[in-house]
């Protein structure tokens, strides 16, 4: 079974300042590692997944996250947060090979406030 | 357009009373799911379906029923709605299960409360 902690439930921040998301995960076989982001009303989106290869993954809107795997962690980050990233962001992670079963394990959910 | 439709997507009722929440599908997805949100705990799994007449309970399926008659609708039932199952919900597909990873989408989530 996989496990995943979200460090934070609540980051408030300052346009233009940067922003770490906390996500620890646990599990005894190997995971893919997700970010997905719900804005104020909407349903989850993707914002982007570790399968396999550099441990460094980017989104199009200028996220990242980091596995790491030695600390068991995949935070999200970015440079420069603008209002428009106000939304609440889960950190998910599925057993990777197998006989997947697709279930997606949820952390607890950060909420983001960027302030202008 | 590619797309995961529930209905309805706000609803109000009374402890008790039987109600459904439609989850449809056009990818010709296998794998279908249904997860709800609460505050400060994300999003649980309720229940699973591999394939038609193929379902499975999540981690929280007490109080849910589910049927997959048609590979595009995977409907969640509550026979008997109680206080506690108000939560925002979510119906999520993927295209098939296997070795290598295939994106799930979500739904637009539908927001129960339960009077």
């Amino acid at each position: 079974a996989q496990s995943v902690t979200q460090l934070d439930s609540q980051v408030p921040v300052f346009e233009e300042a940067p922003v770490e998301l906390r996500c620890n995960y646990s599990s005894s076989v190997s995971v893919y590692l997700f970010w997905y982001v719900q804005y104020p009303n909407q349903g989850l989106q993707l914002l982007l997944k570790y399968l396999s290869g550099s441990t460094l993954v980017e989104s199009i809107n200028g996220f990242e996250a980091e596995f790491n795997k030695s600390q068991t962690s995949f935070h999200l980050r970015k440079p420069s947060v603008h209002i428009s990233d106000t939304a609440e962001y889960f950190c998910a992670v599925s057993r990777a090979g197998g006989t997947s079963y697709g279930k997606l394990t949820f952390g607890q959910g950060t909420i983001l406030t960027v302030h202008p | 357009e590619a797309q995961v439709t529930q209905n309805p997507r706000y609803l109000i009722t009374v402890t008790g009373k039987k109600l459904t929440v439609t989850c449809s599908q056009n990818m010709n997805h296998e794998y279908m799911s249904w997860y709800r949100q609460d505050p400060g705990l994300g999003l649980r799994q309720i229940y699973y379906s591999m394939n038609v007449e193929v379902t499975d309970k999540g981690d929280v399926p007490e109080g849910y029923k589910v049927s997959r008659k048609e590979k595009r609708n995977f409907p969640l039932i509550l026979e008997s709605p109680s206080p506690n199952q108000t939560s925002l919900y979510f119906c999520a597909s993927s295209l098939y299960l296997g070795p290598t990873y295939n994106e799930q989408f979500f739904g637009p989530g539908t927001r129960l409360t339960v009077l």
